[in-house]
Order: C-alpha cells, then sequence, then structure tokens
C-alpha cells in the first residue's frame, strides 16, 4: 500500500517562504499525479495545484498563481510545495495527495499525506 | 470556479439512523462529483468517487447517487465511527473545489 510522508510543522514569519515535501513509499511515484490541498484552522479544504511527477508539468489555482512553486525529485520519489510571500492567512495544514488514476488526472485523491502545520507568526 | 454548496453545514444523529447530506454545484458536473470524510486531526479519506462509485475499503453502507448539479451522500445506518466531517468536491473543471462541509455529530 502506498503511503505519502510529509515534512514536518514549519512557524515562518510574515514574508518568508515555506518548503514541504512529500515522499511516497513503493515504486509508483511518477504514475500519478501529486496534488497539495491546505486547510485552515477550522475551516474547509483547497486546493493549490497539481503537479505530474512524470513530466514535471504544474497546473496552479489562479489564487496562488505567482506564489507556489511544486517540483519533484523521482530520484527520492519526492514532491515540494514552496509558498512565498507568507501572511497570517496562510496558517493552514498543508496536505499533499495522490490521484485516484494513474497517467491521468481524475483531480479526485485517493491518498493523502498526514499534513504539515504551517504556522506564520511575527 | 465552480461553487459547491452542501446542506445541512451540520446534523446530529444517532447510532442506527439513515443520514443524507446534499450537494449542489452552481453548473452540471455530469457524475464528477467525489465525497470525502474526514475525522478531527486526521486527512480526509475518498468514499465515493464518480458520484457513486464506492471506493475500495469502504464500508457499503455508504452509498452515492444523484448527476448534474445535485448529488447525495446517504449513510445507511450510522455506525460509531461515522462520526465526522464529509466535503463533497467536483473533479469536472480545475480548479477543482470542495463544498464548505457537513459535520455529523451524535445526537
Amino acid at each position: 500500500q502506498v503511503q505519502l510522508f510529509q515534512s514536518g510543522a514549519e512557524v515562518k514569519k510574515p514574508g518568508a517562504s515555506v518548503k514541504v515535501s512529500c515522499k511516497a513509499s513503493g515504486n509508483s511515484f511518477t504514475a500519478y499525479y501529486v496534488h497539495w490541498v491546505r486547510q485552515a484552522p477550522g475551516q474547509g479544504l483547497e486546493w493549490m495545484g497539481r503537479i505530474n511527477p512524470n513530466s514535471g508539468d504544474t497546473n496552479y489555482a489562479q489564487k496562488f498563481q505567482g506564489r507556489v512553486t511544486m517540483t519533484r525529485d523521482t530520484s527520492v520519489s519526492t514532491a515540494y510545495m514552496e509558498l512565498g510571500r507568507l501572511t497570517s492567512d496562510d496558517t493552514a495544514v498543508y496536505f499533499c495527495a495522490r490521484d485516484l488514476l494513474s497517467t491521468i488526472t481524475a483531480d479526485a485523491f485517493e491518498i493523502w499525506g498526514q499534513g504539515t502545520m504551517v504556522t506564520v507568526s511575527s | 470556479d465552480i461553487q459547491m454548496t452542501q446542506s445541512p453545514s451540520s446534523l446530529s444523529a444517532s447510532v442506527g439512523d439513515r443520514v443524507t447530506i446534499t450537494c449542489r454545484a452552481s453548473q452540471s458536473l455530469s457524475n464528477y462529483l467525489n465525497w470525502y470524510q474526514q475525522k478531527p486531526g486526521k486527512a480526509p479519506k475518498i468514499l465515493i468517487y464518480a458520484a457513486f462509485s464506492l471506493q475500495s475499503g469502504v464500508p457499503s453502507r455508504f452509498s452515492g447517487s444523484g448527476s448534474g448539479t445535485d448529488f447525495t451522500l446517504t449513510i445507511s445506518t450510522l455506525q460509531p465511527e461515522d462520526f465526522a466531517t464529509y466535503y463533497c468536491q467536483q473533479s469536472y473543471s480545475t480548479p477543482p473545489t470542495f463544498g464548505q462541509g457537513t459535520r455529523l455529530e451524535i445526537k
């Protein structure tokens, strides 16, 4: 069973950047899109974007365009999400999630990481 | 972006009850609608995809129906472990968007 393991909690100051990692177990990393979804405290779920680990192609939600960068390192089966120019509104749990389908994206999220809490505070 | 609206926002029910949660989209989704369950401090878990397909390993008391703009998630006989927050999510167009959630509480 594939699992996703995310990096640990982060505390950042306003204006800084944060980079969260998401490592996949198993050997199917390049076959499935990886999505990033965040959840502010007590709030709902918000999709940030996706990356095709095979090609490196990305799609970002317009809200985060210019501020988010999603990358991957296939040699270590890890996806990364970097968010810059942080404000207190970015305080949230950030999840990575593997797509339901292989090769193409269903934009349905089958396997999730455990989440990474990012706190932005001066 | 497609707006997703769930009702009710919260619901109290008892073990053994039948529960229905509704999700409405701002435009037609065909059947590109998924349901998730989330427990406090945990990642969401997919229950239903493509409106009515039960994800592997999910108990059969969960079912989904609907198409177009109106969808429902039904739990036929509530179990203690079902008390959680449920989200619908459209996968018809980018960006994927979620409903605001329905919190299911013990009566």
